[in-house]
């Protein structure tokens, strides 16, 4: 069947510090693949997303790349900002099917 | 900018009493969905809409639950007799026609089932 994994949080970062959420998908044929993000208090928005093999989702500067190989969907970030803080969601969309399958979501905390 | 508008933001009610949740998306978009969110996890879909038709309710628990969107607009979700591990956050969402993966979220209805 299909499923995501994602690495457990709480992530805690320093301002500034490199940021790497792991997010491992199982699905039949290519999905298209997606980052949502949920700060405090508010909605879950789509962050990025990527299509197709080897494409690169950025915004924000938060990036992931599709990898088939690996069934992977990282996703990282350069230098973490205290209002980057958030429960960040990997959600793989499978071929075929018609919603998206959520990750458990990894909470995000960078401190000043 | 808009929005997918939902209400309650919050409800506490008793086990076994009926509760109801609204969702008005944002105009033009035809499909709709319904998610729980139960604390720490994902979210989980309860159901989809497109227009007016439900196009997946495989995971609603139809013993108790019920949604309609019945002029293909707003929709309501319903639960009776609620139950102590429906505790969870209702998250609606919606898109344009398509399964394309872009959704809009409302900030949820929390729900609390003493």
């Amino acid at each position: 069947g299909n499923s995501v994994t994602q690495m457990e949080g709480p992530v805690t970062l320093s301002e500034e510090a490199f940021l790497t959420i792991n997010c491992t998908y199982t699905a039949t044929g290519y999905p298209s693949l997606f980052w949502y993000v949920q700060y405090p208090g508010e909605g879950l928005q789509l962050l990025l997303k990527a299509t197709k093999a080897d494409d690169k989702g950025s915004n924000k500067g938060f990036e992931a790349t599709y990898r088939k190989e690996t069934t992977s969907f990282h996703l990282e970030k350069g230098s973490v900002q205290v209002s980057d803080s958030a429960v960040y969601f990997c959600a793989p969309l499978a071929v075929g099917r018609r919603a998206l399958t959520f990750g458990s979501g990894t909470r995000l905390q960078v401190q000043p | 900018e808009a929005e997918v508008a939902q209400s309650p933001r919050y409800k506490i009610t008793e086990k076994s009493q009926a509760v109801a949740f609204w969702c008005d998306p944002i105009s033009g978009h035809a499909t709709l969905y319904w998610y729980r969110q139960i604390l720490g996890q994902g979210p989980e879909l309860l159901v989809q809409f497109q227009d007016e038709s439900v196009v997946d309710d495989s995971q609603l628990p139809k013993d108790r639950f019920s949604a309609e969107r019945l002029k293909g607009v707003d929709s309501t979700l319903k639960i009776q007799p609620a139950e102590l591990g429906d505790s969870a956050m209702y998250l609606c969402a919606s898109s344009l026609a398509g399964s394309t993966g872009e959704l809009f979220f409302g900030e949820g209805s929390r729900l609390t089932v003493l």
